[in-house]
């Protein structure tokens, strides 16, 4: 299994600008989980999503960001517009949730840089 | 609500002392899961170990060790006879059944030659 794959890897933006981030979870995992690292705040979780739905976006810090996953091999994590202060790694995990809860699995992050 | 707290943010060792770095979580789920990761300078996320909430028993890994107590609701991470390649910002996490997967702010350990 090729793991978690996000891309992009890295991505520098303007202020204003939309951003994508893009990932794919482990074939067969239902729950699928977006995180912000920084170092002021270290991993906070943006929102999760279990069988496609979003569960909890409570994390989500404006209306700016919005998550979507139209089906179970693919989630977007969306900024409109992207502010310098969205400047972070993201992370996407995915993981098996249910009787006998796997751990998360990680991608590789998207490194975010909005000057 | 979930909740964990590491309370060491920074540790600087001599390699081959042994460190033990601390979680304590806080969940009212009976049923939970806890785990460590491993945030290595290139910045993955590793995952090292994941403990149910019923079984305490403890766990040891090569150098690594784990040490479960829910009577004061902390799962310890010991590193013996650290190393180099030990240096990282470790994270404990906590799920219960269906819920999120909450991560402590980590412990970041370095391991002086």
């Amino acid at each position: 299994d090729a793991g978690v794959i996000q891309s992009p890897r890295h991505e520098v933006t303007e202020m204003g600008q939309e951003v994508t981030l893009r990932c794919k979870p482990i074939s067969g995992h239902n729950s699928l989980f977006w995180y912000r690292q920084t170092m002021m705040r270290g991993l906070e979780l943006l929102i999760y999503f279990n069988n496609n739905v979003p569960i909890d976006d409570s994390g989500m810090p404006e209306d700016r960001f919005s998550a979507k996953m139209p089906n179970a091999s693919f989630s977007t994590l969306k900024i409109q517009p992207s502010e310098p202060r969205d400047s972070a790694v993201y992370f996407c995990a995915s993981r098996l949730s249910g009787q006998g809860n796997t751990e998360a699995f990680f991608g590789q992050g998207t490194r975010l840089t909005v000057v | 609500a979930q909740k964990v707290t590491q309370a060491q943010t920074e540790i600087s060792v001599v390699e081959k002392e042994d460190v033990t770095l601390d979680c304590v979580y806080e969940t009212r789920d009976t049923t939970y899961y806890l785990f460590w990761y491993k945030q290595p300078p290139s910045g993955e996320l590793v995952f090292l170990i994941r403990r149910n909430s019923f079984d305490e028993q403890n766990e040891i890994s090569g150098r690594y060790s784990w040490n479960f107590q829910k009577s004061t609701s902390s799962f310890n991470f010991t590193i013996t006879a650290s190393q180099v390649v030990d240096s990282a910002v470790y994270f404990c996490a906590l799920s219960g059944g269906y819920q999120k997967v909450t991560f402590g702010i980590g412990t970041k350990l370095q391991v002086i030659p």
